[in-house]
């Protein structure tokens, strides 16, 4: 199973625009780089997806370096709301998802 | 409320008695997982269901844990002679089963909190 490296933790002012690294160096040509998040006492939600190319939805947008070895999740304009605990997954066949530690973003006012 | 639930929201028992979760999941999606997430970790998987159908089971899930899902539709875990490191919040998911290279996201529920005493 391919692993991701993430910071533990990181700080966003509130309104300025959230970027969450994540290093992927082993993941094969046709694994996805998923990314979920894990507000308090709730189960994980779903954010976004992507395998080459850059993706943008309504909550957020993945850019996935050419050689795939490393992403970054964009929250563009952090609201206190995104407060959360972030997984940057690569999933295995069958729909495993393989859960690393995370990154804690703390937004504040 | 078409999300997925899971029943009970908490539950605390004493080491050595058995305990039962409840999943339901969106009524659409034929693929249904287990995960396990203790304080401070990430969702552990332990197993998963495409329609009735045990698929994968981890090596966390010992002996003493048991999944079913008797008509494709809801799903139960049940935990046998618990022990105080089964304590941990049980989370279930859902999901459509990939099918020509599309992969679905995984819709999960709320969890169960489990205290062994």
């Amino acid at each position: 199973d391919a692993k991701t490296t993430q910071p533990t933790s990181m700080d966003c002012a509130e309104g300025r625009a959230a970027n969450l690294p994540c290093n992927h160096s082993t993941i094969s040509g046709n694994e996805y780089v998923y990314w979920y998040r894990q507000i308090h006492s709730q189960g994980p939600q779903y954010i976004i997806h992507g395998l080459k190319n850059n993706e943008t939805n309504e909550m957020a947008s993945l850019i996935i370096t050419e050689d795939r070895k490393s992403s970054t999740l964009i929250l563009p304009h952090a609201t206190l709301r995104d407060t959360a605990v972030y997984y940057c997954i690569v999933r295995v066949a069958r729909g495993k998802l393989i859960f690393g530690q995370g990154t804690e973003l703390s937004v504040k006012p | 409320d078409t999300g997925v639930s899971q029943d009970p929201r908490h539950k605390i028992t004493k080491r050595g008695q058995n305990v039962t979760f409840r999943c339901d999941p969106i009524s659409e999606h034929n693929r249904l997982y287990w995960y396990r997430q203790t304080l401070g970790q990430g969702p552990e998987f332990l197993t998963y269901f495409q329609n009735e159908a045990q698929l994968e089971k981890s090596r966390l899930l010992s002996d003493r844990f048991s999944a079913e899902r008797p008509k494709g539709s809801f799903s139960t875990l049940e935990i046998q002679r618990t022990e105080q490191g089964d304590s941990a919040m049980y989370l279930c998911a859902s999901s459509l089963a990939v099918t020509s290279g599309k992969v679905n996201e995984q819709f999960f529920g709320p969890g169960t909190r489990l205290t062994v005493l």
